[in-house]
């Protein structure tokens, strides 16, 4: 069956220390993959997705992910957490070719920062 | 260049009702999706509608309906509604053909669906 795991449902860090959020996936081939952000009241934001290629993907806020086809993970870092980063993180994976346009979502991690 | 625009934000209906959420696609943008996210869990897939067409359904029963404009706007109607149903609705558009999106997603913000 398809899959997105989040292992972590809440985090707390403290403001300037690094992120590591971690997802795991389960899906018939290796799916494209997503990490979306939500701040309280709204809608979900892109932060980066892996097609393809390069296994360090780069996305927006000073985020980025690497995927390991081994550990089936797609796990989001930070090297340094802004007060601001505190929301809800989401973590999607969706067909890579085909008809099927759907994501599938994991349950979600709720980070905390400190000040 | 607009963004999703979903309405109404929030919403109360009683059980056994119906409603009707709106939602108005980003410029240019031909295929709307929409989720259903739970309190506390990630978003489920409801459908997704191509060029006024449904294209692609989740795991939700037949009293969840809806429709996609010449305008590439997008309704969601839920018939009978249950205790359940209560989530927050999300919309997503994006651009391109069934075969080749390359999942551009942008959210709205979503509607607050209440069933008391």
């Amino acid at each position: 069956a398809q899959s997105v795991t989040q292992p972590d449902i809440h985090i707390t860090v403290s403001e300037g220390a690094s992120l590591e959020l971690r997802c795991n996936y389960s899906y018939g081939a290796t799916p494209y993959l997503f990490w979306y952000v939500q701040s309280p009241g709204q809608g979900l934001q892109l932060l980066l997705k892996y097609f393809s290629g390069d296994t360090l993907v780069q996305g927006i806020k000073g985020f980025e992910a690497e995927f390991k086809r081994s550990q089936s993970s797609f796990n989001l870092r930070k090297p340094s957490v802004h007060w601001s980063d505190a929301a809800e993180y989401f973590c999607a994976v969706g067909a890579p070719a085909g008809n099927n346009r759907k994501l599938i979502w994991g349950l979600g991690t709720s980070l905390a920062v400190n000040p | 260049e607009t963004g999703v625009t979903q309405s109404p934000t929030h919403l109360i209906k009683t059980r056994g009702q119906q409603v009707t959420l709106r939602c108005s696609s980003q410029s240019g943008h031909n295929t709307v999706s929409w989720y259903q996210q739970a309190l506390g869990q990630g978003p489920q897939f409801i459908f997704q509608y191509y060029r006024e067409e449904e294209n692609g359904r989740g795991n939700f029963p037949p009293r969840f309906s809806g429709l996609q404009f010449p305008n590439y706007s997008s309704e969601l109607n839920v018939n009978a509604l249950e205790l359940d149903d209560s989530a927050l609705y999300l919309c997503a558009s994006s651009l391109g053909t069934v075969a080749s999106s390359s999942y551009g997603y942008t959210f709205g913000s979503g509607t607050r669906l209440t069933v008391v």
